[in-house]
């Protein structure tokens, strides 16, 4: 099976623009999870996509959102870009199934968003 | 606020030693908690999704255990090998009703010298 990929692997913007991610899951995934890694932190949730509706939000600012399509695939997307928001973005997907807190979550390699 | 605590940061070890690295969680209401590990240039993979108190797991020379009333799971590694280097990180699954998530440590980097 293929594993979990994201697009584009490297970014650079500069502040005030926008700017969107891609994520598409092992098949047979329903369940998109995005997170983002900045230095000295963990990683920290954003939000979790399942059957293209929102079920999970973590405390990130409405300039970060995100979206599913009906294939799994999910997008990110964050406007008004700030310096602040160079960091490494990862998507993981998992089975989606009811017993949420033992999926195993299947990672992509990250998108590196740098904010100029 | 909900932490996850792992310790130590970084670990230097000789090839051939055992290791072994803490995480700390919040011992009411506990769900799951997730090992992962995060080669450089690679994507986190998981290891273990650890659910009951005093549960053990074992993937070849990698083991953990779990002690949910006092919130603290170790992880094992017998005779360490350079391919063991890596970023380890745990990761509490909170349920807060309203959003649940998976709430990560910031890993112990592990660096293992041929």
């Amino acid at each position: 099976k293929a594993g979990v990929t994201q697009t584009p692997r490297y970014l650079i913007k500069t502040r005030g623009q926008q700017v969107t991610l891609s994520c598409s899951p092992i098949s047979g995934h329903r369940s998109v999870s995005w997170y983002q890694q900045t230095p000295g932190q963990g990683l920290q949730f954003l939000f979790e996509y399942f059957s293209e509706t929102q079920r999970n939000k973590g405390n990130f600012p409405g300039r970060f959102s995100g979206r599913q399509f009906s294939n799994s695939r999910s997008e990110m997307n964050v406007s008004t870009l700030e310096l602040g928001d160079s960091a490494l973005y990862l998507c993981a997907s998992s089975l989606g199934s009811s017993g949420a807190n033992t999926d195993t979550q299947y990672f992509g390699p990250g998108t590196r968003l740098t904010v100029l | 606020i909900l932490n996850v605590e792992q310790s130590p940061q970084s670990l230097h070890v000789q090839e051939g030693d055992s290791t072994n690295f803490t995480c700390s969680f919040p011992s009411s209401n506990f769900y799951a908690l997730h090992w992962y590990r995060w080669e450089t240039a690679k994507s986190p993979e998981a290891l273990f999704v650890m659910t009951l108190n005093g549960d053990e797991k074992k993937k070849g020379r990698i083991s953990a255990t779990l002690n949910t009333k006092e919130g603290y799971s170790y992880l094992y590694i017998k005779g360490s090998q350079p391919e063991d280097s890596a970023t380890y990180l745990c990761a509490f699954y909170y349920y807060g009703g309203a959003t649940n998530k998976l709430i990560f440590g910031t890993g112990t980097l592990l660096a293992v010298q041929p």
